[in-house]
């Protein structure tokens, strides 16, 4: 079975300042690697993904994560946050051999403060 | 091109009621997936349909049914409400043949059952 780990409930930052959210993955066979975001009252948006290739992968908005399997690690970075960045982040992983099941951590709500 | 789309945004029932989700996918989409997010939580698959058939489901009763239309459209019905029923449900659609293992999500319908 497979499982997502978000051991950050809650992760405020001030405003430019730098921020990880971490995320572990327990799974007995290989899998893809998704960070999502979801704001106030809005469903859930692909940040980014991790597919295959290099481990680490960027988005448009500046934001990384770094696939490590050593470490059944996928953790989210940004060097300098912004207000807008507020939101609920989730961490999901998708079985390579499975229907298109995607299993979701509990997610890290960040707060920036000005 | 048009996004995910679900009615109704919010939905009061009482216990024991049944209850009926609309989602319409994301064009050019053939899979539906739907997931109960609970307050506070990630969330959770409830199942999977791809051509009008159910093709994967999680660890929900089966008073959770859906059903996929020939324009990949998709609802889900829910029987014998409970108070833990109350929950934001999702639904993404994506196309497994496209080969970017991308779920797109709606806004999500509140569901509040009392």
């Amino acid at each position: 079975a497979q499982s997502v780990t978000q051991l950050d409930s809650q992760v405020p930052v001030f405003e430019e300042a730098p921020v990880e959210l971490r995320c572990n993955y327990s799974s007995s066979v290989s899998v893809y690697l998704f960070w999502y975001v979801q704001y106030p009252n809005q469903g859930l948006q692909l940040l980014l993904k991790y597919l295959s290739g290099s481990t680490l992968v960027k988005s448009i908005n500046g934001f990384e994560a770094e696939f490590n399997k050593s470490q059944t690690s996928f953790h989210l970075r940004k060097p300098s946050v912004h207000i807008s960045d507020t939101a609920e982040y989730f961490c999901a992983v998708r079985m390579k051999t499975s229907y298109d099941k995607v299993i979701f951590g509990p997610g890290t709500s960040l707060s920036v403060i000005p | 091109e048009t996004g995910v789309t679900q009615s109704p945004t919010h939905l009061i029932k009482t216990r024991g009621q049944q209850v009926t989700l609309r989602c319409s996918s994301q064009s050019g989409h053939n899979t539906v997936s739907w997931y109960q997010q609970a307050l506070g939580q990630g969330p959770q698959f409830i199942f999977q349909y791809y051509r009008e058939e159910e093709n994967g489901r999680g660890n929900f009763p089966p008073r959770f049914s859906g059903l996929q239309f020939p324009n990949y459209s998709s609802e889900l019905n829910v029987n014998a409400l409970e108070l833990d029923d109350s929950a934001l449900y999702l639904c993404a659609s994506s196309s497994p043949g496209q080969g970017t293992y991308e779920q797109y999500f709606g806004p999500g319908t509140r569901l509040t059952v009392t």
